[in-house]
């Protein structure tokens, strides 16, 4: 069974400034997929990135980038020149590879709070 | 750009009572997952479908059932509602299965038993 762990429960930052979020995670597959979900006030769940465990290169999408180190189970999130709007809940996700398999495994959340 | 929608966006119902919530997937997409939010909770997986049959089921107690119809719609039934269910109810959407796309998650459900 998969397992993700965040540890970080609550974090904050003056807004412009970068942020990282740690994540790491348990499995015993080789080929998953990793995801970060953000979820505001509005408790809608939005993907913010992914990341394919086949790929070697860190997913990068506008300010969201990801630190991916594959051996070390760990898959991290940077968000650059923050804003307010990043204010949320943010959860990393494991999703196996295999068809019939379509679990996300979610870890607890870290409570993202940026500051004016 | 359509979304999933979810139907209602609040429920209030009371103990031993049943609850039938609604998830009305993006357009062509063919998978349907459910996931329940308790207070202060991250997701948890229920259940999912594709192509209108079962494809992975997760910890949904024996009092849910849940089914995807002709039009990918899916409905999330809920008998013998006890406090312990009161959570977000999330649907969520992907065409196809076994892909890294992530879904695409509706505004929820919140089902508050009293």
């Amino acid at each position: 069974a998969q397992t993700v762990t965040q540890s970080q429960p609550e974090m904050s930052v003056q807004e412009a400034e970068t942020v990282t979020l740690s994540c790491t995670y348990d499995t015993s597959e080789n080929n998953y997929y990793l995801f970060w979900y953000k979820q505001p006030p509005s408790r809608q769940m939005i993907l913010v990135i992914r990341q394919e465990a086949y790929k070697q290169q860190n997913a990068t999408e506008n300010r969201f980038s990801v630190n991916f180190q594959k051996a070390a189970k760990s898959f991290s999130l940077k968000i650059s020149d923050s804003q307010l709007g990043d204010t949320a809940m943010y959860f990393c996700a494991h999703k196996p590879f295999n068809f019939g398999n379509e679990k996300l495994t979610f870890g607890t959340g870290t409570r993202l709070t940026i500051i004016p | 750009a359509a979304g999933v929608i979810q139907s209602p966006r609040h429920l209030i119902k009371e103990k031993r009572e049943t609850a039938t919530l609604k998830c009305y997937p993006i357009p062509r997409h063919d998978t349907v997952y459910w996931y329940q939010q308790g207070p202060g909770q991250d997701p948890q997986f229920l259940i999912s479908f594709y192509e209108k049959m079962q494809s992975d089921k997760g910890s949904i107690p024996d009092r849910f059932s849940a089914q995807q119809f002709s039009d990918y719609h899916s409905e999330l039934n809920m008998s013998s509602l006890e406090l312990g269910d009161s959570a977000l109810y999330f649907c969520a959407s992907s065409l196809g299965t076994g892909r890294p796309y992530g879904y695409t998650f509706g505004s929820g459900t919140r089902l508050t038993v009293v």
